[in-house]
């Protein structure tokens, strides 16, 4: 089975300051990659994903995440946070054909003014 | 987009008693959706499989005679806490796939039991 890894839970930073968060996962074969966030008070959205092809993907929101297989990884950034960019966000994977979604613990991002 | 109702979205009940769960695929049909469990600070806990016209699957460790799943239709499934006990308290979770491709979440119950 999948597992995924999502580290520094909390992070703190101000406006126009860049966002990376970190994502790896564990699983042998061929992947599916998400990033959802989690507004206050709203549910999960997807902001980006990553099924094949070029391993920079573009998401909503000036997201942007890339996949690097050799290092397992899926890293989520974004150059420059709004206030409204204050969100939990979570890593998510599935192998290829099969729909079992595994999550990270989640980011929980507060951008202050 | 696609969106996912779940129903309610806030409900506090007596221990004992039991608690439904509604999850609704609004613009499309879902012969699957997911089950989840979310615990403060803390990941998206997978409880089941749910498919239309057919078994549930469980994870392991999740009780199928007290988590309820009913897929009547390809766009409502249910989840039933039976007989709910304070550490059944949760953020329960929902999701249907689209396409077999993009998973679709609802808003959460948060679920109390007093």
């Amino acid at each position: 089975a999948q597992s995924v890894s999502q580290h520094n839970h909390h992070v703190i930073l101000s406006e126009a300051a860049s966002l990376e968060l970190g994502c790896n996962y564990s699983y042998g074969g061929t992947v599916n990659l998400f990033w959802y966030v989690q507004y206050p008070g709203q549910h999960l959205q997807l902001l980006l994903k990553y099924f094949s092809g070029d391993p920079l993907v573009k998401g909503i929101k000036g997201f942007e995440a890339e996949f690097i297989k050799s290092k397992f990884s899926f890293n989520l950034r974004k150059p420059s946070v709004q206030w409204s960019d204050t969100a939990e966000y979570f890593c998510a994977v599935n192998a290829k054909g099969n729909n079992r979604l595994a999550f990270g613990k989640g980011n929980q991002v507060v951008v202050i003014p | 987009g696609a969106v996912v109702s779940q129903h309610p979205s806030r409900v506090i009940c007596k221990s004992g008693t039991s608690v439904k769960i509604e999850c609704r695929s609004l613009d499309f049909q879902a012969t699957t959706m997911f089950w989840y469990r979310q615990f403060p600070k803390q990941s998206l806990m997978l409880m089941a499989t749910s498919n239309e016209g057919s078994k549930a699957t469980y994870e392991q460790g999740v009780e199928k005679d007290k988590f309820l799943i009913n897929h009547a239709s390809l766009t409502l499934s249910t989840l039933t806490v039976t007989s709910a006990h304070p550490e059944d308290s949760s953020f329960y979770i929902c999701s249907a796939i689209r396409a077999n491709t993009e998973a679709f979440f609802g808003q959460g119950t948060r679920l109390t039991v007093v």
